[in-house]
């Protein structure tokens, strides 16, 4: 079945490390996303990729790194510098371009990040 | 800049009850809207959407949202509440501009409790 599956779905990580959150998808989208959810805030960007080797900035990167180095795949980096990470962390692909895409977005199951 | 605003934490309705979940937006031209729901510990499901044509649309599971452009407002609604319709709700907004690229912009999320 296609979809998006994010890794791991639990991950607890002592101060001062850095961790990879992984988001591969098989519906074969152009564009992918990372978002932040935290209790009483939504959901905010942190970085986004409308196609393979290029990715943008959201709203929140300070402390984030992206790569997207295959179309299936857009692993997030969660550094040492990101000074609140506890979150649950949810990876999202959609179709096509900007302007081509009405925006839908098909979202993983997400990955809860404890810092210890 | 797009925004969008849900004005209520939570909203309890008894079963059997109409439900309504208020959203107001905020784009510079045209807006595409959207609302998902969140079960716990899960990833964001997509309900429906509108982007041109008739102001009421219907999604899955019984939902619908009507859109008023006078007064920037997207409310979702069912018609007779389900105890399992219990959920995190998020409506979302992008604006139809080439220039906003596929950012979608979340409210912080409305929480539906149905009564038995």
């Amino acid at each position: 079945d296609g979809g998006i599956t994010q890794s791991p779905k639990y991950l607890f990580r002592k101060e001062g490390q850095n961790v990879t959150l992984s988001c591969e998808q098989n519906l074969n989208h152009d564009a992918m996303y990372w978002y932040r959810q935290d209790p009483g805030q939504g959901l905010r960007l942190i970085y986004y990729s409308q196609i393979v080797n290029d990715f943008q900035k959201g709203d929140i990167a300070e402390g984030y790194s992206v790569s997207r180095e295959k179309k299936e795949s857009f692993p997030l980096t969660v550094t040492s510098a990101q000074k609140n990470p506890t979150a649950f962390y949810l990876c999202a692909s959609s179709r096509g371009l900007a302007g081509v895409n009405t925006g839908e977005l098909f979202f993983g199951e997400g990955s809860r990040l404890t810092v210890l | 800049a797009q925004s969008v605003a849900q004005p209520e934490d939570q909203v309890n309705v008894a079963e059997g009850n109409p439900l309504t979940v208020k959203c107001t937006y905020s784009v510079s031209g045209n807006p595409y809207l959207f609302w998902y729901v969140q079960y716990p510990n899960r990833g964001l499901q997509f309900l429906l959407k509108y982007i041109t044509g008739d102001n009421l649309v219907k999604g899955s599971y019984g939902f619908e949202a009507e859109f008023n452009k006078s007064q920037t407002s997207f409310h979702l609604k069912k018609p007779s509440a389900l105890v399992s319709d219990s959920a995190l709700y998020f409506c979302a907004v992008r604006d139809s501009g080439r220039a906003a690229g596929n950012k979608l912009t979340f409210g912080g999320g409305t929480r539906v409790l149905v009564k038995p």
